[in-house]
């Protein structure tokens, strides 16, 4: 079953906010994966952290691996009508090979 | 960038027939293929892994015999349902694994498989 907590399950904001989401766990990574997913379709890498405290930035998206390793949050900054759709974490375990483990998804609305 | 091709993308079946779905690396070598299925509204859930050459490894509660897996090269993995029932309905998606991080874990596109 699932062993990555995140939240929150959903988010309703209007077009130009901020929107922060994060991922927690008891287990330790040593990988963080941020992934959207659009209806339909398989889930696309947004950011991927591989060492703890890493902070990396792709456009408008930041993301962070937790100092514990055991944490991770994605920050969405003025966010448009397009950012719709459902943000996974996914993290690969210390003890579990290259088998992802994967968050509960965080379902994005942005109202224009 | 990284792409994985899956094929189908939907598939409609009758209730006791076998389906096969493809995935395949396009520009990459993977070392690992995963398969997993999502329901609506949820997360994926891991089916089985497979490493080319060798015999998948199938998470609790999946049937081997149900969802056979073929790894045949390190370019392709299938997924094969068979003897479908109307339960086996969902959203498969395959993930190429490379260990080299320009490549990591890849997506596929997804197959909608509904069995009526």
């Amino acid at each position: 079953g699932q062993q990555l907590n995140q939240s929150p399950q959903s988010m309703f904001i209007q077009e130009g906010e901020d929107v922060s989401m994060n991922c927690t766990s008891s287990s330790i990574f040593n990988t963080w994966l941020w992934y959207k997913q659009d209806p339909g379709e398989g889930p696309v890498l947004l950011i991927a952290l591989y060492k703890a405290g890493e902070l990396t930035s792709n456009g408008r998206l930041t993301a962070q691996f937790g100092i514990t390793r055991k944490d991770s949050f994605l920050n969405i900054s003025a966010s448009i009508p397009s950012d719709v759709g459902i943000y996974f974490c996914a993290g690969q375990r210390e003890t579990s090979g290259s088998r992802l483990t994967f968050g509960e998804g965080t379902q994005l609305t942005v109202n224009p | 960038g990284a792409v994985v091709s899956q094929h189908p993308s939907r598939v409609i079946c009758k209730s006791g027939t076998s389906v096969k779905i493809e995935c395949r690396s396009l520009d990459f070598q993977a070392t690992t293929m995963f398969w997993y299925r999502q329901f609506p509204k949820q997360s994926l859930m891991l089916m089985a892994t497979s490493n080319e050459g060798s015999k998948a490894t199938y998470e609790q509660g999946v049937e081997k015999d149900k969802f056979l897996i073929n790894h045949a090269s390190l370019t392709l993995s299938t997924l094969t349902v068979t003897s479908a029932h109307p339960e086996d309905s969902s959203f498969y998606i395959c993930s190429a694994y490379s260990s080299l991080a320009a490549y990591g874990y890849t997506f596929g596109s997804g197959t909608r498989l509904t069995v009526v």
